[in-house]
């Protein structure tokens, strides 16, 4: 059966503490992940796709990457501005959604 | 550019009521969906459609029905609504199912 599991499902960081959020799963013909990010009150944001394990995406502090069975999305030197939950989507045959890692980051 | 529009973004229904989410594009995508999130469940899939006239079942679509008459516009009709449907709904577009998609504000619905 198809599973998604994101995490922790929170984590609390000082501003500068570096660290990583894990999305595993077992999703049948996986064709590729998304990583999004939600504020609260809003729709998820979109942030990167990555196709293929092995493949690397960055946007300022955040580094996406993937491998056969899981991606973890690494946080460089936080700031409180990075405070959201963060939800990534593998999709094969069918499109999941994990139930997110909620970031805060403390000044 | 507006994006991706919902409205209500708050509602109250009584069991039973029956009540129509509008959402609407304007990025001419042909991709169109509806989720719920629930507290610890993620997003889960209600209906989608690949392009005016074409819609289909997501993982939970009891409850719940949808038509796409023109590209822009993905209405989900909740037909007699149960406290289980109490929820936020989030609706989505895209230019195909394995592109980025774009998220409506969401709508906070609560049925007592």
């Amino acid at each position: 059966e198809d599973q998604v599991t994101q995490s922790p499902e929170a984590l609390r960081l000082q501003e500068g503490e570096s660290s990583s959020l894990n999305c595993s799963y077992t999703v049948s013909g996986l064709r590729g992940l998304f990583w999004y990010r939600q504020d609260p009150g809003k729709g998820p944001e979109f942030l990167f796709t990555l196709y293929s394990a092995g493949e690397e995406k960055e946007k300022e502090r955040l580094k996406a990457t993937l491998t056969k069975k899981e991606s973890f999305l690494h946080i460089t030197a936080p700031k409180p501005e990075d405070s959201a939950t963060y939800l990534c989507a593998p999709w094969g045959d069918k499109f999941y959604f994990g139930s997110g890692t909620k970031l805060n980051v403390k000044p | 550019n507006a994006g991706v529009t919902q409205t209500p973004k708050f509602q109250v229904l009584k069991t039973g009521q029956s009540m129509t989410l509008q959402c609407a594009q304007d990025m001419n995508h042909e991709y169109m969906s509806w989720y719920r999130q629930d507290p610890g469940m993620g997003l889960r899939l209600i209906h989608y459609s690949v392009g005016a006239g074409i819609t289909d079942q997501g993982e939970v679509p009891n409850g719940y029905n949808v038509s796409r008459s023109t590209t822009e516009d993905f209405p989900l009709r909740l037909l007699s609504a149960a406290p289980s449907q109490t929820s936020v709904y989030f609706c989505a577009s895209s230019y195909t199912m394995n592109t980025e998609a774009f998220f409506g504000q969401g709508t906070r619905l609560t049925v007592v």
